[in-house]
């Protein structure tokens, strides 16, 4: 099966400065790649996402970025604010299998006043 | 719209015992899913469904069943309670097998 690896665990980042979480994957099939938004005590909300046809997506302050060739794909976020903590997860998605996503072990985001 | 809804929100278990997990949603969504969220693991696939009446496997599916008898509901069921399965289980619902949305989940504490 498809294994999505999410670095780093832990991010910390002055308010105002960027944001940037990685992800690789490994199985070169997989060709939707969301990220998720948790708060705590809540469920995954699905933040942006980006297909294997597009190489970068942005949505005001939040981009990402799709390398087909080395397997990974970031998570950019600009401008960060206190509302932006939370934990961060990457997916990869495999068609023909249901869809079946594959998450990564998910970073927690500080952002500092 | 109510969107993913889950029932009950918490519930302890005994080693041994049996419960049922409600998924609903009102989006007439035909993909559904049942994953487990447990600390530094991040979100594992149980089962799923593609529609009504089909189900299928997905990374951690031991111990666990599931039924999608109506469109709108997706039910996992634990026969035989383990203390493996304290987590917290997430239920997803997608139109069309891409945005995934997420109910608030379930905490299952087993004793």
């Amino acid at each position: 099966g498809e294994n999505v690896e999410q670095h780093p665990s832990t991010l910390s980042v002055q308010e105002g400065d960027s944001a940037v979480i990685k992800c690789t994957y490994s199985d070169s099939a997989s060709n939707y790649f969301p990220w998720y938004k948790q708060e705590l005590g809540k469920g995954p909300q699905l933040i942006i996402d980006i297909r294997s046809n597009v190489g970068e997506k942005k949505d005001q302050r939040i981009a990402v970025t799709l390398n087909k060739t080395a397997k990974h794909f970031s998570l950019h976020i600009t401008e960060t604010q206190p509302e932006d903590s939370a934990v961060y997860f990457c997916a990869a998605s495999i068609p023909n299998t249901g869809n079946q996503f594959y998450f990564g072990t998910g970073t927690s985001l500080t952002v500092i006043p | 719209n109510a969107g993913v809804t889950q029932t009950p929100k918490f519930r302890v278990l005994k080693t041994g015992q049996s419960m049922t997990l409600l998924c609903a949603q009102d989006m007439n969504h035909e993909y559904m899913y049942w994953y487990r969220q447990d600390p530094g693991m991040g979100l594992r696939l149980i089962h799923y469904s593609v529609g009504e009446g089909t189900t299928a496997k997905g990374e951690v599916p031991d111990g666990y069943n599931v039924s999608r008898l109506k469109k709108q509901n997706f039910l996992l069921g634990l026969e035989s309670a383990a203390p493996s399965q304290t987590s917290v289980y997430f239920c997803a619902s997608t139109r069309t097998g891409y945005e995934q949305y997420f109910g608030p989940g379930t905490r299952l504490t087993v004793t």
